[in-house]
């Protein structure tokens, strides 16, 4: 099945600089790539995603870019701000595996004042 | 819309005992799927459902069952708890071919 890999576990950063997690899949018929923040003691919730015919997306301070031929897609945000601090996680499916979603292991950011 | 709800929030129980995970959507969404999450190890895949009477498993499905009567209800049982599921379980649901997973608020567990 599909094994997704992130990188780095922990992040910590300066207020207003960048912050960038990767994420490596192994199904390469994989299509669907959407990124979760966990707030502590919250539920994971959507904050980007995107599908392997796009190479960039962006949303406001969010972007993420998708390299297929590598096999990674990475989650980018700019100027960072406090309420930036969560965990992020990387997820995955294939379109052999049409429902299932493969999860990171979850990068926890820390965005310093 | 309540969205994705589940209960109850927190639950301790004894190794050996049983008891069902409730989790309801009024979305009309056809998938719905549970995950456990645990430090260091993301969300892993417990059951999925794509559909009322049709359910499979994931990548953990070991100790636990459900079932999918109604496309609102997705209950979660643990035949016979262990401490090794001490955990937080997250319920989710999805409209087929839209791709966007709705997550629940979660239920902690502690199996002593």
């Amino acid at each position: 099945g599909e094994n997704v890999e992130q990188h780095p576990s922990t992040l910590s950063v300066q207020e207003g600089d960048s912050a960038v997690i990767k994420c490596t899949y192994s199904d390469s018929a994989s299509n669907y790539f959407p990124w979760y923040k966990q707030e502590l003691g919250k539920r994971p919730q959507l904050i980007i995603d995107i599908r392997s015919n796009v190479g960039e997306k962006k949303d406001q301070r969010i972007a993420v870019t998708l390299n297929k031929t590598a096999k990674h897609f990475s989650l980018h945000i700019t100027e960072t701000q406090p309420e930036d601090s969560a965990v992020y996680f990387c997820a995955a499916r294939s379109v052999l595996n049409d429902y299932k979603l493969s999860f990171g292991a979850g990068t926890t950011v820390t965005v310093r004042a | 819309n309540a969205g994705v709800t589940q209960t109850p929030k927190f639950q301790v129980l004894k190794t050996g005992q049983s008891m069902t995970l409730q989790c309801a959507q009024d979305m009309n969404h056809e998938y719905m799927s549970w995950y456990r999450q645990d430090p260091g190890m993301g969300l892993r895949l417990i059951h999925y459902s794509v559909g009322a009477g049709i359910t499979d498993q994931g990548e953990v499905p070991n100790g636990y069952n459900v079932s999918r009567s109604t496309t609102e209800d997705f209950p979660l049982r643990l035949l016979s708890a262990a401490p090794s599921q001490t955990s937080v379980y997250f319920c989710a649901s999805e409209q087929a071919g839209v791709d966007t997973q709705y997550f629940g608020p979660g239920t902690r567990l502690t199996v002593l």
